[in-house]
């Protein structure tokens, strides 16, 4: 079957910085995603991987390793405004989004 | 670009009665629109995908009948959902998708809530 692992939730401190694993099992790989979602709001888009390496964008970060099934969302200079819930989609063969449960971030000052 | 309205933002309806939730991309053309029902606390669940001018695909344990899906154009798609209850008191977003590779652009979401 296929399956996405991460987190439930994480507790971190403003201004440090966080890491968000991601472990996938998926018929086929076509990209990795991550977004944001603040509670009772849609989901943000805020990267996606397809090769092996790390994505930088800012404070926000992706890295992806295909062989290993493994991706993490590493975020630093934590804001208050960056507690949400981020989740993990891996693209499989058939294109369709397969969803992980989502890590409930905390930031505490 | 890449913007996705859904209308309405928030519905309360009465048991029984059916509800039409409308999703629009606003500046792109959608291929695909995707209907997701997300719980409290819980993750995006994928109801169906949607392709223009064609029937949508349910995943499983998603009534077709109870959930109708129009997808007309390559800027509008339509949820009904039809005799509702309140335990389909959920939040419904809809997502759309220029391609195959392409990132999902979400809308901001409907909150339905049954009576």
């Amino acid at each position: 079957g296929q399956n996405i692992d991460q987190p439930t939730e994480m507790t971190a401190t403003e201004g440090a910085i966080v890491q968000i694993n991601c472990t996938y099992q998926t018929s086929g790989f076509n990209g990795l995603f991550w977004y944001q979602q603040h509670a009772g709001e849609a989901p943000t888009f805020l990267s996606y991987n397809v090769l092996d390496g790390l994505e930088e964008k800012g404070r926000f970060s992706s890295f992806l390793s295909r062989s290993k099934g493994y991706s993490y969302l590493l975020l630093k200079e934590l804001q208050m405004k960056d507690s949400a819930s981020y989740l993990c989609a891996v693209m499989d063969s058939n294109y369709q989004l397969i969803w992980g449960a989502g890590t409930k971030l905390i930031i505490k000052p | 670009g890449a913007v996705v309205s859904q209308h309405p933002s928030r519905v309360i309806c009465k048991s029984g009665t059916s509800v039409k939730i409308e999703c629009r991309s606003l500046d792109f053309q959608a291929t695909t629109m995707f209907w997701y029902r997300q719980f409290p606390k819980q993750s995006l669940m994928l109801m169906a995908t949607s392709n223009e001018g064609s029937k949508a695909t349910y995943e499983q344990g998603v009534e077709k009948d109870k959930f109708l899906i129009n997808h007309a154009s390559l800027t509008l798609s339509t949820l009904t959902v039809t005799s509702a209850h309140p335990e389909d008191s959920s939040f419904y977003i809809c997502s759309a998708r220029t391609g195959g590779l392409e990132e999902q652009y979400f809308g901001p979401g409907t909150r339905l809530t049954v009576t």
